[in-house]
């Protein structure tokens, strides 16, 4: 347990849906972050939150759409997704700075169907 | 972009033995960090080395660093089957930039 929950942890949509997924952090960090994981290809940074401000959009699709209410909670907004957006999205926190490590949720595993 | 590049990319070793990866990277870093992954679930973070560093360990795990080389080692010493999992490298201070990874295998 790393202190960051990721619900829910499985979801199969469909491509005209728009579903959301959710993550919170009781660390205390200032930080979040959205990554995806694709089979065979390295982590890919998708957005990064630095006290509720967006600080890096990494050229992602607008049919993600991401909101950081607090500091401790970050959605990924889902709609029109396509087959290849399966992936495994993970979250992250982290304390900011260019020396602190960051956790990571268990994942949420996303079937586009 | 991808910052990291483990080498191996796959490695399969006896209970006992020694394990190691090897992470090239491409710019100059202030630290460089290793995590471990199981099958489909969060990364776990293992170590940081900082830049200023060349060695460092933990418990069983001793990391190198050669800034000159841009280079980074992780070596997991007298391995166990709970070791089986991805190990990945990751450079970039708070917009953490992962390579790869390379899937270790340890065999009862």
């Amino acid at each position: 347990e790393t202190g960051v929950t990721q619900t829910p942890r499985h979801l199969v949509m469909g491509m005209t849906n728009k579903k959301s997924l959710k993550c919170e952090q009781h660390l205390g960090h200032n930080a979040m972050y959205w990554y995806k994981q694709s089979a065979k290809k390295p982590l890919e940074l998708m957005f990064v939150y630095n006290f509720k401000e967006q600080t890096e959009n990494n050229s992602v699709p607008s049919r993600f759409s991401p909101e950081c209410p607090n500091s401790s909670h970050l959605f990924l907004h889902l709609h029109t997704l396509q087959p290849e957006d399966s992936a495994l999205y993970l979250c992250a926190s982290s304390q900011g700075g260019p020396n602190t490590e960051a956790f990571f949720g268990q994942g949420t595993r996303l079937t586009v169907v | 972009s991808q910052q990291g590049e483990e080498d191996p990319q796959a490695l399969s070793i006896q209970e006992g033995e020694n394990a190691t990866m090897n992470c090239s990277y491409k710019t100059s870093i202030n630290n460089l960090q290793w995590y471990r992954q199981n099958s489909g679930r969060g990364l776990v973070h293992l170590i940081l080395i900082r830049s200023n560093e060349r060695e460092k360990h933990s418990g069983r795990l001793r990391v190198t660093l050669d800034t000159s080389k841009k280079s980074s080692s992780l070596l997991i010493t007298a391995s166990r089957a709970a070791d089986t999992a991805s190990y990945f490298c990751a450079t970039g201070g708070n917009m953490l930039t992962f390579g790869g990874g390379t899937r270790l295998m340890v065999k009862p």
